[in-house]
């Protein structure tokens, strides 16, 4: 079945810091998204990117889709302390039509230090 | 504007009873995925189900779970003589079509004693 790597698994940072994460794929998908979960709380997504090379914004997030289709990258400027969370990429195979659920990464644990 | 409901939140079992966690769709989504989370881990595809049909049930153990998804009413996931090893967190997801942005519920805890 697909493999999803994703790095870091944890980031401590200074507030104010950018994060970068990113995740890659053994097999092509079609779909890329990013959540973020607080402890007892279900994923929230934060950004979809559905096209290869894609790159979308939300506020202080960017995300882009990889150009293989095998790959994608979440940055977070200007980091403040509610950004502390768990962050997960999740690839979908099929764009459409098909039976697939998500494939998800095993999230990267960010840390803010004051 | 309702997003993913489910319910319980929290649940007890102990060792051989039943837990039964329910799901109710965001608004005109038609298609369910149950997924679990175990600690310090990603989330696991479970059953991916439209109403009254099992789509895909490739990450369900083969026994003791089972899902469905009536036409009326929540998809409810279902888990028979639960063990300690079932204690997790179960999460319902919901789109309006398949491959379509999926929209998470905020999770049933399970802890089995």
């Amino acid at each position: 079945g697909q493999q999803l790597n994703q790095s870091p698994q944890s980031m401590f940072i200074q507030e104010g810091e950018d994060v970068s994460m990113n995740c890659t794929s053994s097999s092509i998908f079609n779909t890329w998204l990013w959540y973020k979960q607080d402890p007892g709380e279900g994923p929230v997504l934060l950004i979809a990117l559905y096209k290869a090379g894609e790159l979308t914004s939300n506020g202080r997030l960017t995300a882009q889709f990889g150009i293989t289709r095998k790959d994608s990258f979440l940055n977070i400027s200007a980091s403040i302390p509610s950004d502390v969370g768990i962050y997960f990429c999740a690839g979908q195979e099929d764009s459409g039509g098909g039976a697939d659920g998500l494939t998800f990464g095993k999230g990267t644990h960010l840390i803010i230090q004051p | 504007n309702a997003g993913v409901m489910q319910n319980p939140r929290h649940l007890v079992r102990r060792r051989g009873q039943e837990a039964r966690l329910r799901c109710s769709p965001m608004k005109g989504h038609s298609h369910v995925y149950w997924y679990r989370q175990l600690p310090e881990e990603g989330l696991k595809f479970m059953v991916y189900l439209q109403k009254e049909n099992i789509i895909d049930e490739s990450g369900m153990p083969k026994e003791r779970f089972s899902a469905e998804f009536p036409k009326e009413g929540p998809s409810i996931l279902r888990i028979q003589q639960v063990v300690r090893g079932d204690s997790a967190a179960y999460f319902c997801a919901s789109s309006p079509v398949s491959g379509n942005t999926i929209y998470f519920g905020e999770g049933s805890w399970l802890t089995v004693v």
